[in-house]
């Protein structure tokens, strides 16, 4: 089985500033990485995967996330927020062998305040 | 293309009721999957069906069920609906169930349905 924690509930934090969205994972297996993000009263998006190769993924507004398989670890990062970054941050983990089954963690909501 | 479609957005149902709820994935995809979102227990994986046949399921009672058609539409029905099953029910598809080489596998979600049982 695996499992997912998001270490922060909540990350507020002033716009232009950099932020750290941490998430940690436990699996026996191999697994993909993912991260989503849901904006209020809409479903999840996708923002960055970790499939194979390089273990620092970026996403086309900014954001990246690296894979540390040795910390078993997928944090995101942006190095300077948006008011629009407000959101809540998803991070999943799906083995490479068990269909499209997520776990997901518990979410982490990024507060960007001007 | 079009996205990920669920209908309805938005249901009011009593205790005792069922519900189903409807889910028109990605033009070419065959894979999809169920997940219901909660303040309490966050995002669950409910259900994934591909080709018609349920090929995962996720720790809820068997009042949850679904079926996908030979469209790739999919539907899930909550029978005997309880206060805890208010919650955000998400539909995602995919193009297949495996491995995730080159992404084409990777789910994309739909908007949800929000289901509110008073």
């Amino acid at each position: 089985a695996q499992s997912v924690t998001q270490l922060d509930s909540q990350v507020p934090v002033f716009e232009e500033a950099p932020v750290e969205l941490r998430c940690n994972y436990s699996s026996s297996v191999s697994v993909y990485l993912f991260w989503y993000v849901q904006y209020p009263n809409q479903g999840l998006q996708l923002l960055l995967k970790y499939l194979s190769g390089s273990t620092l993924v970026e996403s086309i507004n900014g954001f990246e996330a690296e894979f540390n398989k040795s910390q078993t670890s997928f944090h995101l990062r942006k190095p300077s927020v948006h008011i629009s970054d407000t959101a809540e941050y998803f991070c999943a983990v799906r083995p490479h062998n068990a269909g499209n089954m997520l776990t997901f963690g518990g979410g982490t909501r990024l507060m960007v305040k001007p | 293309k079009a996205g990920v479609t669920q209908t309805p957005r938005y249901l009011i149902k009593t205790r005792g009721q069922q519900v189903t709820l409807s889910c028109s994935p990605i033009s070419g995809h065959r894979s999809v999957s169920w997940y219901q979102q909660t303040p309490g227990q966050g995002l669950q994986f409910l259900f994934e069906y591909f080709s018609e046949t349920q090929r995962n399921k996720g720790n809820f009672p068997g009042r949850f069920s679904g079926r996908q058609f030979s469209n790739s539409r999919s539907e899930m029905n909550v029978s005997t609906l309880e206060l805890g099953d208010s919650a955000l029910y998400l539909c995602a598809s995919s193009f297949g169930q495996g491995r995730l080489h080159s992404g084409a596998n990777v789910l994309t979600f739909g908007a949800g349905s929000r289901l509110t049982v008073l």
